[in-house]
């Protein structure tokens, strides 16, 4: 089936400082989203990508999906406390599928 | 706002027991999954339905069965429990139409002793 694959699995960064999570598919994704989970929490939808080349912005957070829909990063500008969680990608295998491939995500922790 | 809840926070059986793990949403969406989520391996889909009485399997269905007698809500049935399906058990739902985000449940953190 369907992978997903989600670099790095943890990352520790300095309140100030910025932070990327990336994901990868062997596959032509169809469109990729992304969601958070706060510690002790369960995953919220933040957004969805559809078109190649495609740019987001949520305040300090970026998205990307790459050219060839192979690929997406997030990226957090100057982190926050707040900003603490596992962020996951996920992609459905195609237009009008059910089974939603998660990535294993990124925990990411922010010292204040 | 979508609402997802799940029946219990926390859950603790023996080893043999049967184990319901209840879901209910009131969006009147049509598809609703169930997940376990581990330390390093994410989220996996056990089952999942796409309307009353359908159900499809996902990729570890193996040790559970389901049961969606309603629209609006989706159970999880342990046949046996055993101590390898300790886990977080999430619950979620979504909209058919479109690739819709997924709306999840707060979990039910489940130890099998």
């Amino acid at each position: 089936g369907q992978q997903v694959m989600q670099i790095p699995q943890y990352q520790h960064v300095q309140e100030g400082e910025d932070f990327t999570t990336y994901c990868n598919s062997s596959t032509t994704l169809s469109n990729i989203q992304w969601y958070k989970q706060r510690p002790g929490g369960h995953p919220v939808f933040l957004i969805q990508l559809v078109k190649s080349g495609e740019v987001k912005k949520q305040k300090r957070l970026t998205f990307q999906f790459g050219e060839a829909k192979k690929n997406s990063s997030l990226h957090i500008t100057a982190t926050q406390t707040t900003d603490v969680g596992t962020y996951f990608c996920a992609a459905y295998s195609g237009a009008g599928s059910y089974q939603l491939t998660f990535g294993k995500g990124t925990k990411l922790s922010v010292i204040p | 706002d979508v609402k997802v809840t799940q029946s219990s926070r926390y859950l603790v059986k023996r080893t043999g027991e049967k184990v319901f793990l209840e879901c209910v949403q009131d969006m009147d969406h049509e598809n609703m999954f169930w997940y376990r989520q581990d330390p390093g391996l994410g989220l996996r889909l056990i089952y999942f339905s796409y309307d009353v009485k359908m159900k499809e399997k996902g990729d570890i269905p193996e040790g559970y069965s389901v049961s969606r007698e309603k629209k609006e809500r989706f159970s999880l049935i342990l046949e046996s429990a055993s101590t390898n399906q300790t886990s977080m058990y999430l619950c979620a739902s979504r909209q058919t139409l479109g690739n819709q985000p997924q709306h999840f449940g707060d979990g039910t953190r489940l130890s099998i002793l």
